[in-house]
C-alpha cells in the first residue's frame, strides 16, 4: 500500500539553525500524488502548513519549503532559520484516491 | 482559521461497554473523517462521510464502529462494543469539498483508553 516514511524524532535544533526534516514517500496505483506537511502545535489540531499537488514544484508557507521530487520520491521540508514558536510535530502526508497516508511525525524542539 | 472541536478530550472506559466520540466540524463543511493514531504509530484514515453517508472506509474501521452525523450537529464515531485495541487517539476532520479539492481541517484528538 501507500507509505511514508520521514526524519525519526525528536529533533532539536538550536534558535536561528536550519532546518531539514526528510520525507520519503511510495505511491502504489498513481505515480503523482498530492503531497502535503501538517504541523501540530502543542494542545492544537492539526494544521496543514503547505501542500504541493505538481512534481516538480515547491511549496512554502512561515517560512518552511518543501519541493516534491518525483525522481527521489521525496518531499523534504527545510527552514533556512527556526524559531522557538516553529516547536511542534510535522507530519509529511500524501493524498490519493480517497485518503491521507501519514508519515509517524517528527517532534522538533527548538532550543531559545 | 476555522477550527473543529473534539468532545471529549480523554476518555477511560472498561472493555465491552459503548463509547461515543463527538466532533464539532467547521460550520459550513459538508465531508467528514475520522482517523486513528496508536500510540508511537501513524495517524491512519478509517472513515469519510457525506450527504448522510460513508463514502469510503477502511478495514480499520470494523463492524463494531459507526459514524452518523443527526440534525447536522455533531459528527460522531461511536465504538459498541469496545475493546482493548481500540485505545488510540482519534482525531476528527472536516472538509468543505472532497479532500481531494480541498484542505481537511483537524480537531486536536480524543484520547481514548480501553481498559
Amino acid at each position: 500500500g501507500d507509505s511514508v516514511t520521514q526524519t525519526e524524532g525528536p529533533v532539536t535544533v538550536s534558535e536561528s539553525e536550519s532546518l531539514i526534516i526528510n520525507c520519503t514517500y511510495s505511491a502504489t496505483s498513481i505515480a503523482y500524488p498530492n503531497l502535503f506537511w501538517y504541523v501540530r502545535y502543542p494542545g492544537e489540531g492539526l494544521q496543514l502548513l503547505l501542500k504541493v499537488i505538481t512534481a516538480g514544484q515547491k511549496g512554502s508557507s512561515r517560512g518552511f519549503e518543501a519541493t516534491y521530487n518525483k525522481e527521489t520520491t521525496s518531499f523534504h521540508l527545510q527552514k533556512a532559520s527556526v524559531q522557538e514558536s516553529d516547536s511542534a510535530v510535522y507530519y509529511c502526508a500524501l493524498y490519493m484516491g480517497y485518503k491521507l497516508t501519514f508519515g509517524t511525525g517528527t517532534s522538533l524542539l527548538v532550543d531559545p | 482559521g476555522p477550527k473543529v472541536l473534539q468532545i471529549p478530550s480523554h476518555q477511560i472506559i472498561d472493555m465491552g461497554q459503548m463509547v461515543t466520540l463527538n466532533c464539532d466540524p467547521v460550520s459550513n463543511h459538508l465531508y467528514f473523517y475520522w482517523y486513528k493514531q496508536i500510540l508511537g504509530q501513524q495517524m491512519e484514515f478509517l472513515v469519510n462521510f457525506y450527504n448522510g453517508k460513508v463514502m469510503e472506509k477502511s478495514k480499520l474501521f470494523k463492524d463494531q464502529f459507526s459514524v452518523e452525523r443527526p440534525d447536522g450537529s455533531y459528527f460522531t464515531l461511536k465504538i459498541q462494543p469496545t475493546a482493548l485495541e481500540d485505545s488510540a487517539v482519534y482525531f476528527c476532520a472536516s472538509s468543505l469539498a472532497p479532500a481531494s479539492q480541498d484542505t481537511q481541517y483537524f480537531g486536536p484528538g480524543t484520547r481514548l483508553l480501553v481498559l
